[in-house]
């Protein structure tokens, strides 16, 4: 099982619509959650940290399921220029510093 | 704040010879950063982790020899690729952590695209 499960995508979705994204991780042990979002040929960027309460930014809503180790990503309103790659990422438990990434889902908003 | 600045952006070399890759923390101290790869279509991968002072931890299956790492100050850290072959071309991306911040947040450089012909 891979470390980071998102599905790849392609989403396409038109303007204004409301769109999720899940990600399984596979160490129970993980104790930190992100997403980020990168665009094309760019670094990641972060978009939100992910609480086990939950969490809202505007537009944008994380989820996690720690008994599950499922996360989520709400995007409501979708606009334009939420087209990008949306990576699901957890630190590396155990003591050891550093990020796993998922590949990533790609996602299409059409006007 | 918490800046992260990665050079040179972009970089094309002949088989053979070395790169090197730099990374700075520009607002703020870093005594670990990140070194992470990225092939087409594929994640980020965790190359080595480097360490103000002392040597590089290299993930399994990346050569500590072919990938030289130094971190000789709080605000950089160098990666150089030695001997470099075609299938060494990908993205390379630095990360820092400001452990002063709240959320204790990775920031990434912009990345290198490294092409070795």
């Amino acid at each position: 099982r891979k470390e980071v499960e998102q599905d790849p995508g392609p989403f396409n979705v038109p303007e204004g619509a409301t769109v999720a994204f899940n990600c399984t991780y596979s160490n129970s042990a993980s104790q930190s959650f992100f997403w980020y979002r990168q665009d094309c040929r760019k670094e990641p960027k972060l978009l939100m940290s992910v609480y086990s309460s939950g969490n809202e930014d505007g537009r944008f809503t994380a989820q996690l399921n720690r008994a599950s180790q499922y996360i989520s990503l709400l995007i409501r309103d979708s606009k334009l220029s939420d087209s990008a790659t949306y990576l699901c990422v957890v630190n590396r438990p155990g003591g050891a510093d550093g990020l796993t990434f998922g590949k990533g889902t790609h996602l299409i908003i059409q006007p | 704040g918490a800046v992260v600045s990665q050079h040179p952006s972009r970089v094309i070399c002949k088989s053979g010879t070395s790169v090197k890759i730099e990374c700075r923390s520009l607002d703020f101290q870093a005594t670990t950063m990140f070194w992470y790869r990225q092939f087409p279509k594929q994640s980020l991968m965790l190359m080595a982790t480097s360490n103000e002072g002392s040597k590089a931890t290299y993930e399994q299956g990346v050569e500590k020899d072919k990938f030289l790492i130094n971190h000789a100050s709080l605000t950089l850290s160098t990666l150089t690729v030695t001997s470099a072959h075609p299938e060494d071309s990908s993205f390379y991306i630095c990360s820092a952590r400001d452990s002063g911040r709240a959320n204790y947040g990775y920031t990434f450089g912009s990345g290198t695209r490294l092409t070795v012909v």
